[in-house]
């Protein structure tokens, strides 16, 4: 089975912090992505990566980056939180047939 | 880019019923459409995926058809239980990576 971990499961920060959420895979995909999830909105994509040390915008980038120096690793950063950042955030990992496997999620709470 | 629209916000059914959720979607070139159930504290889980060469499919008491002349695809679930109960999220996957709908939160009434 693969496996995603999320390095917390709950953070609370504060404003202007820098924020490192990690990201874990276990079965050697290529694909990661970042989401973030808000009630009535879904899943938005933040960023994805396709191969390590590389990187894509998603639909909502501004205010965070990412970085992926190994294949199984994917951090998301916020690079100075803000209160509007304040959410769930989602990883996954796709498979070879564009099946995506995600993490239990980070609740993010920025004060 | 993909725009996809996801109803009913909220679906209550009795147990035993059947619960349909549908989705739609704007990019032509999209061809993968999966569907996530989400329980509490829990990240999303594939429950079902239908690619654009395929018109309906089924596994168990559920079931994924797609109208990719209308842009449209459906989630079934017949014969509801209490564990159907959580947050469906359908999205579809073309250009580039998936976009989801907003979710349809399904209780179902024991």
């Amino acid at each position: 089975d693969v496996k995603v971990t999320q390095s917390s499961r709950y953070l609370v920060k504060r404003t202007g912090e820098k924020v490192f959420l990690e990201c874990v895979q276990d079965m050697d995909h290529e694909n990661m992505f970042w989401y973030r999830q808000d009630p009535g909105l879904g899943l938005r994509l933040i960023y994805f990566s396709y191969d390590v040390k590389m990187k894509e915008k998603g639909d909502i980038p501004e205010g965070y980056s990412v970085s992926r120096e190994k294949k199984e690793r994917f951090s998301l950063i916020l690079e100075s939180a803000s209160t509007n950042q304040t959410s769930m955030y989602l990883c996954a990992s796709e498979g070879q047939n564009y099946e995506q496997y995600f993490g239990p999620g980070t609740r993010l709470t920025v004060t | 880019g993909e725009n996809v629209e996801q109803h009913p916000s909220t679906l209550s059914v009795q147990e035993g019923d059947s619960a349909v959720i549908k989705c739609t979607y704007s990019d032509s070139a999209s061809n993968y459409f999966p569907w996530y159930k989400q329980e509490l504290g829990k990240g999303p889980q594939l429950i079902i995926d239908i690619r654009s060469n395929v018109g309906e499919k089924k596994d168990q008491r559920i079931a994924v058809t797609l109208n990719k002349t209308a842009k449209h695809f459906s989630l079934h679930i017949t014969e509801t239980q209490p564990e159907d109960s959580a947050v469906y999220f359908c999205a579809a996957a073309g250009r580039r990576a998936l976009t989801f709908g907003s979710g349809t939160r399904l209780q179902v009434q024991p």
